[in-house]
């Protein structure tokens, strides 16, 4: 069965620096998302992407936030300065028909 | 605005026991679809089951099926014969749908169910 699969699973980063988390969604799905969960809290969306552009976007995807499809397969979540209430799990999901699927996450650390 | 809301923090059920978690939303916009998901302990996020707003008929996957209420906007979760694998976060989640663009989901703040033998 497909899936969306994401690297890497763990990143521990310093505050101030750039991280990218990488995802792959589902080959034939043209909606992908980016969200995150804070530990024990409600998942918050972050962005949507379709066509090869941002279609929707929250409050907390601000200038420090972008992302990319470079390659047709791979859809990055860029964080440019990280900071330390970043630290949360990002999940990728992507969409076909009425099932959004969803990525194992990347649980991302800031110290 | 669209909300999610799980009144219920936790709940217990007794292994091959039928339990329902409860979901409320709220839109104002007509076509809309309704998703729960299973988050176990270890993280990942699992797809149940779909509910669209236009759908007559009550969404059954195997042991769960959705309690559609649309009056009362209620989109309560049926898991029948509760297994000890059941125990996770449940998330209840609204896409609201706007002609050709498939909107992102608004996640409830989950219920943490434990299945005990």
């Amino acid at each position: 069965e497909p899936e969306v699969t994401q690297t890497p699973s763990h990143q521990v980063t310093q505050m101030g620096q750039e991280v990218i988390l990488r995802c792959v969604p589902i080959s034939n799905h043209l909606y992908f998302y980016w969200y995150r969960q804070i530990l024990g809290q409600k998942v918050e969306f972050l962005v949507s992407f379709y066509n090869n552009e941002i279609s929707e976007k929250s409050e907390i995807f601000d200038d420090q936030f972008s992302v990319e499809r470079p390659d047709g397969s791979n859809f990055t979540l860029k964080i440019r300065s990280t900071k330390l209430e970043d630290s949360a799990m990002y999940f990728c999901a992507s969409l076909l028909g009425n099932e959004q699927f969803f990525g194992p996450g990347t649980r991302l650390t800031v110290l | 605005a669209q909300k999610i809301t799980q009144t219920q923090p936790g709940m217990f059920v007794q292994e091959k026991e039928a339990v329902t978690l409860d979901c409320t939303y709220d839109t104002s916009d007509q076509s809309y679809g309704l998703f729960w998901y299973k988050q176990p302990s270890s993280g990942e996020m699992i797809f149940l089951i779909y509910q669209g707003s236009y759908d007559e008929q009550n969404a059954t996957e195997g042991r769960y099926s959705l309690n559609f209420q649309k009056a009362r906007k209620s989109a309560n979760l049926v898991i029948s014969a509760s297994q000890l694998g059941d125990s996770a976060m449940y998330f209840c989640a609204m896409r609201v749908d706007r002609g050709s663009t498939l909107g992102r989901l608004y996640f409830g703040r989950g219920t943490q169910l434990t299945v005990w033998p």
